[in-house]
């Protein structure tokens, strides 16, 4: 495998599931991110970590966890989803967080449905 | 506040070239990126400017940075059918741990 993988690449839950979104990266990097693209609206920041510290927390509810057990896997645990929450969550990685941190390889995608 | 704006739809005929605008509010961004989406798939970089630059040439790719009106565009040359997709521009800053602000990103229909 090369490059940032997701899986799965589709997901349908109802709302009282507990499900896990899995991201992995075979870049060597130290960095990894979680957004959101729900259609017609910008990407959104989820979460940032950066040698597996979560660095960055982007007033995300918390029916969404994030794990990074080691600096090539990362994890969204969802649980207790709303409708809205019906998107595609990217999962990204870049070398380290300053000044190169905008250089993100990214995954390609969950498409997630809540019913 | 930080924000990214992208005109939302752009068509153009093949072999024509393509200019995708984009405008941001934060001055103090460091870098701004240009990354492309083709159906089905996650985010690819296809090229980035440091902030004190005007302009990066990259093969069919030009950006072109004017920082006092904000502005950044890119040009894409000799545009292929391929190259339809959804392009966002984004910024970064030097002390915000990798955090990247998109626009909604501009959707390109190259047509034969």
């Amino acid at each position: 495998e090369t490059g940032v993988t997701q899986t799965p690449r589709h997901l349908v839950m109802g709302m009282t599931n507990k499900k896990s979104l899995k991201c992995e990266q075979h870049l060597g990097h130290n960095a990894m991110y979680w957004y959101k693209q729900s259609a017609k609206k910008p990407l959104e920041l989820m979460f940032v970590y950066s040698l597996e510290e979560r660095v960055e927390n982007n007033s995300v509810p918390s029916r969404f966890s994030p794990e990074c057990p080691n600096s090539s896997h990362l994890f969204l645990h969802l649980h207790t989803l709303q409708p809205e929450d019906s998107a595609l969550y990217l999962c990204a990685s870049s070398q380290e967080t300053g000044t190169n941190g905008g250089e993100q390889f990214f995954g390609p995608g969950t498409r997630l449905t809540v019913l | 506040g930080e924000d990214v704006e992208q005109s939302l739809f752009l068509s153009v005929r093949e072999g024509d070239s393509s200019v995708i605008n984009c405008t941001y509010t934060d001055s103090s961004s460091t870098y701004l990126y240009w990354y492309k989406q083709e159906p089905g798939a996650g985010l690819q970089l296809l090229t980035y400017i440091f902030s004190n630059m005007d302009m990066k040439q990259d093969q069919r790719l030009t950006v072109l940075l004017n920082k006092k009106d904000k502005h950044l565009s890119l040009r894409i040359a000799d545009t292929q059918t391929g190259d339809s997709a959804i392009y966002f521009c984004a910024e970064s800053w030097n002390n915000q741990g990798g955090k990247l602000i998109f626009g909604q990103g501009t959707e390109l229909s190259v047509k034969p």
